[in-house]
Parts: C-alpha cells; structure tokens; sequence
C-alpha cells in the first residue's frame, strides 16, 4: 500500500538542541518527497524538496531509498521553528497509472525556550 | 500575483443543511486538490483535479460529498445533508502542472466549517 508514516504526532525539544522529525514512506515506485510547514494562523507551505537538495531556515532531509526513510532533521531547533510538519510525496502509481499526492498525518513541533 | 483564495473563511451550519465552499486556485494551475485538516487527524486527501480529465475522487468520505470544477479554474466543494464530524478545516491546493514529480503545492487558507 502507498502510505506515508509520520510516527510522532508531537515532538517537543528545547531551543538549542537537535531536532529530527521522522517520515517513513511505502511507494512501489521511485517518488518524489517533500516536507511542507504550517507555521500558527498562516498558510500550509512548501519547506524543501528532496530533488532540489536544499537546506531551508537550517532544515534538511536525506532520503534513504534502502530504509525508505525522508527525515527532517536540524541541528539546533528555534523558537520559530514551531508548527506542524508534513512529509509528502508525490508519483504515478504503477497500478492504475494515475497521479497521486500523498501526506502524512503530521507531527507538531514545539521548541521551548 | 494572487495566490490560491478560498471562501468563506469560516461556516457555521446547522446539521443537515447543505455547504458549498468555494476554491478559486492560481491562474494557469491545471491541478486543483482539495483536503480536509482536522484535529488528530492531519492532512486527508479528498479530491484532485487535472485539466480535462476525470478527478481522483477515491478520498471522499461518502456520496455526501461531491466536487465541481468550472472552466478548468474555480472550484466548489458541496457537502449535502452536514453531520457533526464534517466539522473541520477543508483546504485547497492547486499545483502547476500535475504528472510532474516535482511540483509544488500552493495551499489556499482554509475554510472553518462548524456544524452544530
């Protein structure tokens, strides 16, 4: 089954410290990934992109294809980090050959200070 | 340039009255994609539309809800006989050329639906 698995619904850490939000992903097929954000009261946003190997506000992601893993991590975690991360990816499904975009159910973040 | 707009931003309905919230996605996008947010629950996917071709309607919960897109740009999600757990966020997205692996979502505000 295509899914992608976010495990931690809420992950909180202190300002300063390292912080890695987990995705792990089950596509028959080689997708594309992506983290989105949703920072309080604003509009759910693209962070970065697996094929543009970025680093965004100090964030990046890895993929593992042999543990089909996508996780975000970042080395030192902000006050304004905090908000809601989703993990997607997007491909054709094999199958049915139609498009599909999935997410996963998120996890929030909270950074304390 | 504008971004995708959504209305009305909230809703408040009584339970089994029928809503229609409206998507107006960014010019020249040819996929819309329509999702609801609620608490626990995160992103659900519950219908996409690309171009000229049938929407992937697999994610509606039930025949309650149907989608409608006019002219390749607005689009209307009608929910009919509302029930309490319809309440939640339901947000629209639109991308600009969808069969590409790559492409960004552009998420729209959201509209609050609350059904008493």
């Amino acid at each position: 089954a295509q899914r992608v698995t976010q495990p931690e619904k809420l992950l909180s850490v202190f300002k300063g410290a390292p912080v890695e939000l987990k995705c792990n992903y089950s596509y028959s097929g080689s997708p594309e990934l992506f983290w989105y954000v949703q920072y309080s009261r604003q509009r759910l946003q693209l962070l970065l992109r697996h094929i543009s190997r970025e680093s965004i506000k100090g964030f990046t992601a890895d993929l593992n294809k042999g543990e089909t893993s996508f996780h975000l991590k970042k080395p030192f975690a902000q006050e304004e980090d905090s908000a809601m991360y989703y993990c997607a990816l997007s491909g054709s499904d094999f199958l049915s050959g139609t498009y599909k975009y999935i997410f996963g159910t998120g996890t929030r973040l909270k950074v304390l200070a | 340039g504008a971004g995708v707009s959504q209305s009305p931003s909230n809703k408040v309905t009584e339970k089994g009255k029928d809503v229609e919230l409206r998507c107006d996605p960014i010019s020249g996008h040819t996929a819309l994609y329509w999702y609801r947010q609620s608490l626990g629950q995160g992103l659900e996917f519950l219908i996409y539309f690309q171009g000229n071709s049938a929407p992937d309607k697999s994610g509606l919960p039930s025949d309650r809800f149907s989608a409608e897109r006019t002219g390749g740009s607005v689009s209307t999600l009608t929910i009919q006989r509302t029930q309490q757990e319809d309440s939640a966020v339901y947000l629209c997205a639109s991308s600009l050329v969808s069969g590409v692996f790559y492409n960004e979502q552009f998420f729209g505000p959201g509209t609050r639906l609350t059904v008493l």
